[in-house]
């Protein structure tokens, strides 16, 4: 089945709320990415977290890796509304060695901001 | 510098036709990625191609899609014989060598075959 799928399938919140997102896969990785659509059009790379780390913060944005549960959360705080797009988390599963970053992307998280 | 570069925005074929789809990665990327996202679904992985390697087509979903990569830089996807099932947008994505999880995505190509 899919790797990296991710719940909620859709997320509506106000403005300046805390939009969290989460993220399973089923096999080892070397590390799991996060990124952005906007308008089923290009992706936007958000963060990267890699197997051995545990948390990692890019401005409003913290991502945790579990990888005894094979999970990640993608939090957002204080959203705004143009934080409004699809979330989608993406594994890299060449386990042990250099990735060559052959993605395998879950179904994303819809989230909308209103303002 | 400029992003990835994909043409056309758009594309409306019929069934049977053949299309052909571009990429222009960012300058000096040597990886290159084809994607492609149906309607509503995540992203899947089609071919990538490292350098001069051989490329990995292990996503390519049946023979009637190709995909080659000149002189390490453009590259061009070809779905021939188009079917409804292949009306999809096409992203392209590119990485530098050596950092190469991080992945700079093109707009993408929207295909609809009627």
């Amino acid at each position: 089945s899919q790797q990296g799928e991710e719940d909620p399938q859709a997320l509506s919140i106000q403005e300046g709320e805390n939009a969290t997102m989460n993220c399973s896969y089923k096999t080892s990785i070397n590390n799991l990415q996060w990124y952005r659509q906007n308008s089923g059009r290009g992706l936007v790379h958000l963060i990267l977290i890699r197997s051995n780390e545990r948390e990692k913060h890019s401005g409003r944005l913290r991502v945790t890796l579990d990888t005894s549960k094979k999970s990640s959360s993608l939090l957002i705080t204080a959203s705004r509304a143009a934080d409004t797009a699809s979330y989608f988390c993406a594994t890299d599963s060449n386990a042990g060695g250099t990735s060559y970053g052959k993605l395998t992307f879950g179904q994303g998280t819809i989230l909308t901001v209103h303002p | 510098g400029a992003g990835v570069s994909q043409s056309p925005s758009n594309k409306v074929t019929e069934k049977g036709k053949d299309v052909e789809l571009r990429c222009d990665p960012i300058s000096g990327h040597t990886a290159l990625y084809w994607y492609r996202q149906s309607l509503g679904q995540g992203l899947e992985f089609l071919i990538y191609f490292q350098g001069n390697s051989a490329p990995d087509k292990s996503g390519l979903p049946s023979d009637r899609f190709s995909a080659e990569r000149t002189g390490g830089s453009v590259s061009t996807l070809t779905i021939q014989r188009t079917q409804q099932e292949d009306s999809a947008v096409y992203l392209c994505a590119s990485s530098v060598r050596g950092r190469r999880e991080t992945q700079y995505f093109g707009p993408g190509t929207r295909l609809l075959v009627l």
